[in-house]
């Protein structure tokens, strides 16, 4: 049962346009969510969270929205750039004390020069 | 620099070998996690540790051992019981008690494959 979805496997964007990648979770217990950034043979690299008293929050050009009621999260990135090409998972945690991410399968953005 | 080391970077095993996955930190992280990448799938955890001398299964913690001797250290161990270990294994750290927000830091994974 994957209680974190990423519907969108690839997604491809013109260079400057801006991104939108999808997240959708099924356990209302979650109130912590994080986006990562993947190149091949790394490992992730954090991006940008978001906990559930907020729906939205901002970093330069990544913005994360948060639909509790829907739960649905999504990453804008604007302008997107070519560097921005790589995988995006996004992760979700309850309440808990032990901070257990669950992770989403993952989008690959590849922005278009 | 301070970071997260997995070693090696590409690891063969032939079947019915154990094999053990290095990871080792420099960042004073209390919590160390492992998780594994399948095509296709998020990433699942394995095990994870929170204090010296003490770890927790995971989701996907049949077929799998871990150590926590060191504070730096959690080595990960692949048994003959892991029915399909060939895939991408990630160790991860975070501060205990730094709060869900900060996420992990990942080290750079090792592709393990079985011949």
């Amino acid at each position: 049962d994957q209680q974190v979805k990423q519907n969108s496997p690839s997604l491809s964007v013109q260079e400057g346009r801006i991104s939108i990648l999808n997240c959708d979770y099924t356990n209302s217990m979650f109130d912590y969510f994080l986006w990562y950034k993947k190149y091949p043979a790394e490992g992730p690299t954090f991006l940008i969270s978001i906990s559930s008293i907020k729906d939205k929050n901002e970093d330069g050009r990544f913005t994360v929205f948060l639909n509790k009621s829907a739960k649905h999260l999504s990453l804008h990135i604007v302008p997107s750039q070519p560097g921005d090409s790589a995988v995006y998972f996004c992760a979700a945690s309850p309440t808990s004390g032990t901070y257990k991410y669950i992770f989403g399968t993952g989008t690959r953005l590849k922005v278009l020069a | 620099d301070g970071g997260i080391t997995q070693s090696p970077k590409y690891l063969f095993r032939k079947e019915g070998q154990n094999v053990t996955l290095s990871c080792e930190q420099n960042l004073n992280h209390d919590a160390m996690y492992w998780y594994r990448q399948d095509p296709g799938q998020g990433l699942r955890l394995i095990y994870y540790s929170q204090i010296v001398n003490d770890f927790q299964k995971g989701d996907i913690a049949e077929g799998y051992s871990v150590s926590r001797e060191k504070k730096e250290s959690f080595p990960l161990t692949v048994t003959s019981a892991q029915k399909n270990p060939t895939a991408f294994y990630l160790c991860a750290s975070s501060i205990d008690g730094q709060g869900p927000l900060y996420g992990y830091t990942f080290g750079s994974g090792t592709r393990l494959t079985v011949v």
